[in-house]
Parts: structure tokens; sequence; C-alpha cells
């Protein structure tokens, strides 16, 4: 079965705090993609990274870094010194090769906070 | 500019009549697809469209219908809309191959009264 666990429900930080949002998958497929994509308070939906199971080197855009690590199934999200611009859902997904569909199966999401 | 526009950004209406909730992309995509998201399931897909005249139950088709008859435009239609429909709804394209990020357009806010 497919899954992706977001286990942090809401998160709240003060800003300039480094935060890490958590996300565990489950697949048995060996070709997948991992997504994060942020949901601000306005409700749209932004694309922020895509990761294949073939590259587990992390990475870094400004302020965000991403860890992905095959060996525990985790995909995990650092935005350091947060801003409250970074106040928003987060939500990590997995895309695996199965059928033509390839739809992307979510996590609940991460709400989180970063207060001035 | 690239992007997924949907449209009404909002609406209310009542129990059983019909409305559609159009999408339309300008970037070639071949699939097209519909979620909606709902407080504690996150988000669910309701149809998808891997191409022109090519569509296919999601998750949760029940009390939906979509047609593709262009490449462009992926309209997801309530013929009798129902409270439980009451939701914020997404449309999301891509290509076709391979596992091209899906772009999504920014929300349809629905309320079944």
């Amino acid at each position: 079965a497919q899954k992706v666990t977001q286990a942090q429900t809401e998160i709240s930080v003060v800003e300039k705090e480094d935060v890490t949002l958590d996300c565990v998958y489950e697949t048995r497929d060996t070709t997948y993609y991992l997504f994060w994509y942020k949901q601000p308070p306005s409700g749209e939906l932004v694309f922020l990274i895509r990761r294949n199971s073939f590259d587990e080197q992390n990475e870094i855009s400004g302020r965000y870094s991403w860890n992905f690590q095959k060996s525990t199934s985790s995909f995990n999200f650092t935005i350091t010194a947060s801003q409250v611009v970074d106040s928003a859902v987060y939500f990590c997904a997995l895309m695996t090769y199965g059928g033509n569909n390839r739809k992307l199966i979510w996590g609940l999401g991460t709400s989180l906070a970063v207060n001035p | 500019e690239a992007q997924v526009t949907q449209n009404p950004r909002y609406l209310i209406t009542v129990t059983g009549k019909k409305l559609t909730v159009t999408c339309s992309q300008n970037m070639n995509h071949e699939y097209m697809s519909w979620y909606r998201q709902d407080p504690g399931l996150g988000l669910r897909q309701i149809y998808y469209s891997m191409n022109v005249e090519v569509t296919d139950k999601g998750d949760v088709p029940e009390g939906y219908k979509v047609s593709r008859k262009e490449k462009r435009n992926f309209p997801l239609i309530l013929e009798s809309p129902s409270p439980n429909q009451t939701s914020l709804y997404f449309c999301a394209s891509r290509l076709a191959g391979g596992a091209d990020t899906q772009y999504f357009g920014p929300g349809t806010r629905l309320t079944v009264l």
C-alpha cells in the first residue's frame, strides 16, 4: 500500500527559528517521486520540490532544504531562519509508476505558524 | 505565463442546482486531474484525464462528471450537488510522460446549502 504520513499536525515557532517538517512514506515500488507543496492562507497549492527515488542528494534552495533518506523512507523539509511569510500548510506527496494515472498520494499536511 | 485557471473561485449554491467548474491550462499538458480537499481527509482525486476524450475515475468520483473535449479544458460537472460536496476543489495538470510535476489551479471553494 502507498501511504504518506506527516506526523506533525501543527507546529508553532517564533520567527528566525529553524523548523523541520517530517514526511514518511510507504511504497513497494522502486521508482517513485516525492514532492513538497505549500498551501498559504490564500489557499493555492504551490509546488516546492520534486525528488526521484534514485537521487538521495540533499537539496538546498535559499532558506529551504530537503533531506531524503531511503533507508528510513523519509523526505524531511527544513526551513532555516523562518519568517512569518512561511506560515502555511505544507504537504508531502508521493507519486509511483503504477498504471497510467500516477496520481499523487498525499499526506494530511503540517500547519506551520511562524509568529513574530 | 504558464498557469492553470479555475472558475469560479467561490461559489455558493443550493442542493440540486447543476453547476460546472471550469479548468483551463496553457501548458499543452496531456494529463489533467480534479481533486477535492476536506479537513482531516486531505486531497483526494475525483477524476483524471490522460488526454482528449480519455477520462477515468479517481478515488471519489460519485456525484461528479467530467469531459475532455479539448486538450486545454477539463470541466468538473456536478449534476445535482449535495451538501456533502461542499469542499475546496483543485484542478491540476502535467505532462503525461514520466513523473512530471503537477501544477495546480488556484482552487474553487464550493458551498452547497
